[in-house]
């Protein structure tokens, strides 16, 4: 009931492709779906979050689809660069500030140039 | 305006010692999460801590780690007699609760801890 199952592993894809990761979830008191990159030797950087609410979220090449009924949610980078090259995890929680995230085992993106 | 701080970056240690961790988040905040990653896998939640009180600990082994977070200076995990297996990076995440704002957790960088 707490897993985040995310797919897939990893991830190859063309320059100015378009990349997706998707996530899937049990615990219907989630109400909170962010997303972060990380980059070898650093911490994870919140890109962008989804309430349950809104079926769409854009932030510039960016954008999370989220189907409540389905309890899943998605990643999509539009016109993916080299510099996107990382691990993306999704993640779920009661609240944004103030319960604990539950990690999704993340995806290795790698972006040709 | 500085970001979370931990420290140190990295960290080796022989089995049976200490380890210490340290936490200093972002200014304002006053919650604190750790958790652990091991190699190729994703974050697991370890601990939840506001200003000198554990809140969620659910994730933390009950033997040999405890963590706090005092009125005074940054929030401390800590691992005694350490073993291999206790070899991960270990994230710290801070946040402010503001209500009806959504306030996500911003992230360290992290301490590579290694165990010989």
């Amino acid at each position: 009931q707490q897993q985040v199952k995310q797919s897939p592993q990893s991830l190859i894809v063309q320059k100015g492709g378009i990349s997706i990761i998707n996530c899937a979830y049990e615990n219907t008191a989630f109400d909170y779906f962010p997303w972060y990159q990380q980059f070898p030797g650093k911490g994870p950087a919140l890109l962008i979050a989804i309430r349950p609410d809104v079926s769409e979220k854009k932030e510039g090449r960016f954008t999370i689809s989220f189907n409540k009924s389905a309890k899943q949610f998605s990643l999509h980078i539009m016109d993916s660069q080299p510099g996107d090259s990382a691990t993306y995890f999704c993640a779920a929680s009661r609240g944004s500030g103030t319960y604990k995230y539950i990690f999704g085992t993340g995806t290795r993106l790698k972006v040709l140039a | 305006n500085a970001g979370v701080m931990q420290n140190p970056r990295h960290l080796v240690r022989r089995r049976g010692q200490e380890a210490r961790l340290r936490c200093s988040p972002m200014k304002g905040h006053s919650h604190v999460y750790w958790y652990r990653q091991l190699p190729e896998e994703g974050l697991k939640f370890m601990v939840y801590l506001q200003k000198e009180n554990i809140i969620d600990e659910s994730g933390m082994p009950k033997e040999r780690f405890s963590a706090e977070f005092p009125k005074e200076g940054p929030s401390i995990l800590r691992i005694q007699q350490v073993v291999r297996g206790d070899s991960a990076a270990y994230f710290c995440a801070s946040s402010l609760t503001v209500a009806g704002d959504d306030q996500p957790q911003h992230f360290g960088d992290g301490t590579r801890l290694s165990i010989l």
